[in-house]
């Protein structure tokens, strides 16, 4: 079936460092969301990506859908300590139906 | 913005008892909701899709005996564990999709944490 991969499972980053996420699926997606959850709360919606090659940017935040549409990467410019959380991708695959997410990276920021 | 609740937050039970978690949309009319279950440091892993009106479609390997889930109304599903056990101890999160043409968020609750002892 449909796996979604994400890399690094833990990322530890100074204040002010950049950060990236990279997601994976097995299968070609029809779309694909990222997702925040800070740590003891519940994840939060960030973004959804449809077309191959789309770029996305939300202030620090720039999320990338592949050409293939088989991978997406989360990049943020200079972490603050406010980015600390777990950071989910999750993708639909072309027949549409459930979201499958993929594993998380988790972020720390040290001040 | 679309608010999803969750009741009760926290809950310890007996095993052998049932729990019954309550997952509503507080300010829009949810077609769809969707349970998941997440351990410490994992993923979400989806254990059911549930249509107000229609019987839930579960996930493979999750028992929908043990996992009753109830989408009476446009706002409101219910997720009841049935004889509760030490394993089935984990943060159980709801979302809802709202039922508007084209909306495809995903608004999740805030989980409820259950411990079976």
């Amino acid at each position: 079936g449909q796996q979604v991969m994400q890399i690094p499972q833990y990322q530890h980053v100074q204040e002010g460092e950049d950060f990236t996420t990279y997601c994976n699926s097995s299968t070609t997606l029809s779309n694909i969301q990222w997702y925040k959850q800070r740590p003891g709360g519940h994840p939060v919606f960030l973004i959804q990506l449809v077309k191959s090659g789309e770029v996305k940017k939300q202030k620090r935040l720039t999320f990338q859908f592949g050409e293939a549409k088989k991978n997406s990467s989360l990049h943020i410019t200079a972490t603050q300590t406010t980015d600390v959380g777990t950071y989910f991708c999750a993708g639909r695959g072309n027949q549409g139906g459930k979201l499958i997410f993929g594993q998380g990276t988790e972020l720390s920021v040290k001040p | 913005g679309a608010v999803v609740s969750q009741h009760p937050s926290r809950v310890i039970c007996k095993s052998g008892t049932s729990v019954k978690i309550e997952c509503r949309s507080l300010d829009f009319q949810a077609t769809t909701m969707f349970w998941y279950r997440q351990f410490p440091k994992q993923s979400l892993m989806l254990m059911a899709t549930s249509n107000e009106g229609s019987k839930a479609t579960y996930e493979q390997g999750v028992e929908k005996d043990k996992f009753l889930i109830n989408h009476a109304s446009l706002t409101l599903s219910t997720l009841t564990v049935t004889s509760a056990h030490p394993e089935d101890s984990s943060f159980y999160i709801c979302s809802a999709r709202p039922g508007t043409s084209g909306s495809y968020e995903q608004y999740f609750g805030p989980g409820t944490r259950l411990t079976v002892t």
